[in-house]
């Protein structure tokens, strides 16, 4: 069955580093999605993707934040400039409309 | 304001007995719920969705509109069953496309 793969499973930054966190999605899904989890907390959205362009994101999705299909497979979260406050778990999502989403295993980000 | 709550962080009941995990969500308009399931280290998965309405691994869950409710449901609980449970709404009003997780109600299942 296939799923949503992340890369890397853990990643440790400086704060005010770049990060780019790495998604490949199921292959005919249409959608995309992340979410973050900060340890303890719930899962919060933060953007969703369609046609090449974001559809809807939260107020969590500032300036910082940017996302992209560079490739037709992979979908990017870039954080411009990391925080302490975004140390999180990052779960990419994919769906095939805007229904059923299927999760990745995530990304732990931790910023020092 | 969307809003998805589970009012038990945490839910222990003995193998064998019937569990029953608390949704209520607020929405203006007309949301679809899901049920998504994280075992420890895995990622999370989707266990039910309401238009479905299946029943997987001996769940059920019934959307109540009138109490705004999707209570998770299953009759006899098996430790395999531990895990963390997470409500979740999608749903599209004036303003877009919404996603909300609720806050999580861990479930221990002791033997």
């Amino acid at each position: 069955e296939p799923e949503v793969t992340q890369t890397p499973s853990h990643q440790v930054t400086q704060m005010g580093q770049e990060v780019i966190l790495r998604c490949v999605p199921i292959s005919n899904h249409l959608y995309f999605y992340w979410y973050r989890q900060i340890l303890g907390q719930k899962v919060e959205f933060l953007v969703s993707f369609y046609n090449n362009e974001i559809s809807e994101k939260s107020e969590i999705f500032d300036d910082q934040f940017s996302v992209e299909r560079p490739d037709g497979s992979n979908f990017t979260l870039k954080i411009r400039s990391t925080k302490l406050e975004d140390s999180a778990m990052y779960f990419c999502a994919s769906s095939f409309y805007t229904d059923t989403q299927y999760f990745g295993p995530g990304t732990r980000l931790t910023v020092l | 304001a969307q809003r998805v709550t589970q009012p038990e962080k945490l839910l222990s009941v003995f193998k064998g007995a019937p569990v029953e995990l608390k949704c209520n969500y607020s929405y203006s308009g007309s949301p679809e719920l899901f049920w998504y399931v994280q075992y420890s280290r895995q990622r999370l998965q989707l266990l039910l969705r309401h238009i479905s309405r299946e029943s997987i691994k001996g769940f059920t869950a019934d959307l109540n509109k009138g109490e705004t409710s999707f209570h998770l449901k299953k009759p006899f609980a098996q430790e395999e069953d531990s895990a963390m449970y997470y409500c979740a709404l999608s749903g599209r009003d004036n303003y877009g496309q919404n996603f909300v997780f609720g806050p999580g109600t861990r479930l221990s299942v002791l033997p």
